[in-house]
């Protein structure tokens, strides 16, 4: 059983569209991630949310939003995409935020032609 | 901003040989946390060290922990090719993980 999944896997789209990154987890952890990995492998965070309240947010574009149903999921919606965008999403959860593991969903491919 | 950079960007050996990464960092941390990541795959964490920690083992892994020069080192023995992927440090400073680049090693059979 996939402990945190992401859909879809690949993301092709076009500039100026509007697109949604699901991820569920069933770990039943109370922590939820999204992270951007770009060409050059840098993983840089971008929300986590606990108990669905947001507790980090970087300097991250407002086109980014993320959206969290319950805690078991945390969706990513991106709004008006760029070509800069193109790169792979990682969501991760974790028991709670602070000194804990994370554990990563297979990621998911965007390419914003 | 990234905090941990490893060092070296890419490594390789032959299959056998011990396989040493080294990861530095700028601020003060509670933690340091090493990943794996296999090509096209989520990241899968392998051990965690403490900041009053200076060494840990777990299988033929092993990490050391240096807080007066902000450094720390993952050791893989006995490598297999297998082993071939990349690895990232990750700190934790007050809650807030930050991941380096990676060393990307190559395990040659």
């Amino acid at each position: 059983d996939t402990a945190v999944s992401q859909t879809p896997k690949y993301l092709v789209t076009q500039m100026g569209n509007d697109k949604s990154i699901k991820c569920e987890q069933n770990l039943g952890h109370d922590t939820m991630y999204w992270y951007k990995q770009d060409s050059k492998k840098f993983l840089k965070i971008m929300f986590s949310y606990n108990n669905k309240e947001l507790i980090i947010n970087e300097t991250v574009p407002n086109r980014f939003s993320p959206k969290s149903p319950d805690k078991a999921h945390l969706n990513l919606h991106i709004n008006s995409l760029e070509l800069g965008d193109s790169a792979v999403y990682f969501c991760a959860s974790s028991p709670a935020s602070g000194v804990f593991e994370q554990f990563f969903g297979p990621g998911t491919r965007l390419t914003v032609l | 901003s990234q905090q941990g950079e490893e060092d070296p960007q890419a490594l390789s050996i032959q299959e056998g040989e011990n396989a040493t990464m080294n990861c530095s960092y700028k601020t003060s941390i509670n933690n340091l946390q090493w990943y794996r990541q296999n090509s096209g795959r989520g990241l899968v964490h392998l051990i965690l060290i403490r900041s009053n920690e200076r060494e840990k083992h777990s299988g033929r892994l092993r990490v050391t922990l240096d807080t007066s020069k902000k450094s720390s080192s993952l050791l893989i023995t006995a490598s297999r090719a297998a082993d071939t992927a990349s690895y990232f440090c990750a700190t934790d400073v007050n809650n807030d993980m930050r991941f380096g680049a990676g060393t990307r090693l190559t395990v040659k059979p």
